[in-house]
């Protein structure tokens, strides 16, 4: 199986900060990477396919980049709702794998 | 807009089996531009891919689970089944249903998640 290890585990930020979290993959995955974002109680939801592709709807100030095995999602300026558990999705082999999450609270 | 929803037991005893549903409504589960997938995330941890499902019913199946694994597909109900034979307290998550897209393959249509708890 290919293991995702994102870093950090956790990260306190403020609003207006610029976070960015990092996932790399045990083997090159090219571009099969995709990064989503889940708050307590809710399903997981997509942001970034493709490595850097932003799904429609989702703020201009996510971004996605990397490939082979290293990979990074960059939010920059903060804002309130940003506050949740981030995840890697890797697609390029079987079985499909996820980071284990970095979790980002408000300082 | 399509949208998932899971359905089943909220409790189920050891050793017994888990059998999921989950409905598609919006979109035709016929549809070829599509997989449907089952994860799981166990309580306070990450996520875990199970298996997926096209719709000539090819499936794909994590190896971990496998050997108790079943994924189905009924056309004509709209709908996809998982089902899970002889759990145990590690089988405790919410399961979500979810859709594959093509290209680079991503979840991007998820079910609000049901939550499994296996005990006695």
């Amino acid at each position: 199986d290919i293991q995702m290890t994102q870093s950090p585990s956790f990260v306190s930020a403020s609003v207006g900060d610029r976070v960015t979290i990092t996932c790399r993959a045990s083997q090159g995955i090219g571009a099969w990477l995709a990064w989503y974002q889940q708050k307590t109680g809710e399903a997981p939801k997509v942001l970034i396919s493709g490595a850097s592709s932003l799904q429609s709807g989702v703020p201009s100030r996510f971004s996605g980049s990397g490939s082979g095995t290293d990979f990074s999602l960059t939010i920059t300026s903060l804002q309130p709702d940003d506050f949740a558990t981030y995840y890697c999705l890797q697609t390029k082999n079987f079985p499909y794998t996820f980071g284990q999450g970095t979790t980002l609270e408000l300082k | 807009q399509v949208q998932l929803q899971e359905s089943g037991p909220g409790l189920v005893k050891p050793s017994q089996t888990l059998s999921l549903t989950c409905t598609i409504s919006g979109e035709s589960i016929s549809d070829g531009r599509y997989h449907w997938s089952w994860i799981r995330q166990h309580p306070e941890k990450g996520l875990e891919w199970i298996g997926y499902i096209y719709f000539n019913d090819n499936t794909y199946k994590n190896p971990s689970l496998e050997s108790r694994l079943s994924i189905s597909l009924d056309t004509s109900r709209n709908q996809f089944y998982l089902t899970l034979t002889s759990v145990t307290a590690a089988d405790t998550a919410v399961y979500y249903c979810a859709r594959v897209t093509t290209g680079y393959k991503h979840f991007d249509r998820w079910g609000p998640g049901l939550t499994v708890t296996v005990s006695s």
